[in-house]
């Protein structure tokens, strides 16, 4: 199984700040016939399900704000919130969708500074 | 876009089956493409993949719980389904259904809690 290695596991940051969340996979999700890295960025608002916010490691979902970005390939991945909003407070997971079973990391919870 | 609801009983007895359906509105669920997938989320933790039945009838299952998982289509009814035996209190989870098209994560149903006790 590839493992998803999330970090940090919280942060708190100020309104209007920037918030970072990294993820690391134990192999490459890079597929080399596509050049598409499958990795997936999820939103858990407190007491909702989680929603898809970036797939292929970069591409937002329809809807999404954009002070939400993705970034990384290979093995290497992070999530950036700029200009924090306070409907921002969630838990953050990324999933990998290359190989079967897929993961998701263990989860980053972000707060209000 | 597609919607997904998950039903099914909140509460289950050790030793038994769990069964859950989830209905899927605003798409096919025959749609070329779509894998329809089950998540389970342990109360206060993170998300574990329980499988998947893509929209031709294959299926694949997480190796950790393939032994008692059956996940089916409905194509009737536009629903699948997910059976899970012989579950113990370590069942105890919300369970989410959701769909992938290519296997491109984009849709959650909102989830259902059950609790696996006596």
């Amino acid at each position: 199984d590839i493992v998803m290695t999330q970090s940090p596991d919280s942060l708190a940051v100020s309104l209007g700040e920037r918030a970072t969340i990294n993820c690391k996979s134990s192999q490459s999700v890079l597929y080399s016939s596509n050049d598409k890295n499958y990795l997936a960025w999820h939103q858990q608002k407190p007491g909702q399900p989680p929603k898809v916010l970036i797939y292929w490691a970069s591409t937002r979902e329809s809807g999404v704000p954009d002070r939400f970005s993705g970034s990384g390939s290979g093995t290497d991945f992070t999530l950036t919130i700029n200009s924090l909003q306070a409907e921002d407070v969630a838990v953050y997971y990324c999933q990998q969708y290359y190989n079967t079973p897929w993961t998701f990391g263990q989860g980053t919870k972000v707060e209000i500074k | 876009q597609v919607q997904l609801q998950e039903s099914g009983p909140g509460l289950v007895k050790p030793s038994q089956t769990l069964s859950l359906t989830c209905t899927v509105s605003g798409g096919s669920i025959s749609s070329s493409g779509y894998h329809w997938i089950w998540i389970r989320q342990h109360p206060g933790k993170g998300l574990e993949w329980i499988g998947y039945i893509y929209y031709s009838g294959s299926t694949y299952y997480n190796p950790s719980l393939k032994s008692r998982v059956t996940i089916s289509l409905d194509t009737s009814k536009n629903q699948f389904s997910l059976n899970l035996n012989s579950v113990t209190a370590a069942d105890t989870a919300v369970y989410y259904c959701a769909s992938a098209i290519s296997t491109v994560p984009h849709y959650w149903g909102q989830g259902t809690l059950v609790t696996v006790s006596s």
